[in-house]
């Protein structure tokens, strides 16, 4: 079945530092790839997405880049502060099923001052 | 944040109670979606519907029973759970497919 991998499970950095989460997809028809930020106790909350036509998007300190060959898709935080520490999850959309997204596992960033 | 809300936001029951949840978005979405989300493990969709359609069934225990009366409700009907089923159930909605997902606060289940 459909599968996104995600790593690492844990991330810790120190404040100012770039932060790198990596994700593999195994639907190779999927073509929308979204990154949801999570802090403790409340909800998921879209941060920044990327369709398959472009390989690379950008918001201010955060980028997502999307290699559709490799199957693979990765989020950049650059500049980290405190505050960006949460739990980072991926997903792909699954194609043939129409609004289904499937999740990575999450990753757990860790920002210290 | 209102555009998404869920009731309750926590709720203890026991494995022969019955119970719903309910979710509301305000946000003239099309789309809305149940989620659970236990620790250490990721989302997992459980159910989606698109214009009070249900479209998606991940293959869900009938213990979970959905409902989508008009495109800004959801419930989600609860009967005879199990402890395991204890976890963080999550709504969502979205414009349309593929479009992004507002999700709602969650209502923390604890299943005894």
């Amino acid at each position: 079945g459909e599968n996104v991998e995600q790593h690492p499970s844990t991330l810790s950095v120190q404040e100012g530092d770039s932060a790198v989460i990596k994700c593999t997809y195994s639907d190779s028809a999927s073509n929308y790839f979204p990154w949801y930020k999570q802090e403790l106790g409340k909800r998921p909350q879209l941060i920044i997405d990327i369709r398959s036509n472009v390989g690379e998007k950008k918001d201010q300190r955060i980028a997502v880049t999307l290699n559709k060959t490799a199957k693979h898709f990765s989020l950049h935080i650059t500049e980290t502060q405190p505050e960006d520490s949460a739990v980072y999850f991926c997903a792909a959309s699954v194609n043939n099923q129409g609004g289904k997204l499937i999740f990575g596992q999450g990753t757990e960033l860790s920002v210290k001052p | 944040e209102t555009g998404v809300t869920q009731t309750p936001r926590h709720l203890v029951m026991g494995m022969t109670n019955k119970k719903s949840l309910k979710c509301e978005q305000h946000l003239g979405h099309n789309a809305m979606y149940w989620y659970k989300q236990s620790a250490k493990k990721p989302l997992e969709l459980m159910f989606v519907y698109n214009f009070k359609e249900q479209t998606e069934n991940n293959s869900v225990p009938s213990r979970f029973s959905p409902e989508c009366p008009n495109s800004s409700h959801l419930f989600l009907h609860l009967h005879t759970l199990q402890p395991e089923d204890s976890a963080l159930y999550l709504c969502a909605s979205s414009q349309g497919n593929w479009e992004t997902q507002y999700f709602g606060p969650g209502t923390r289940l604890l299943v005894l």
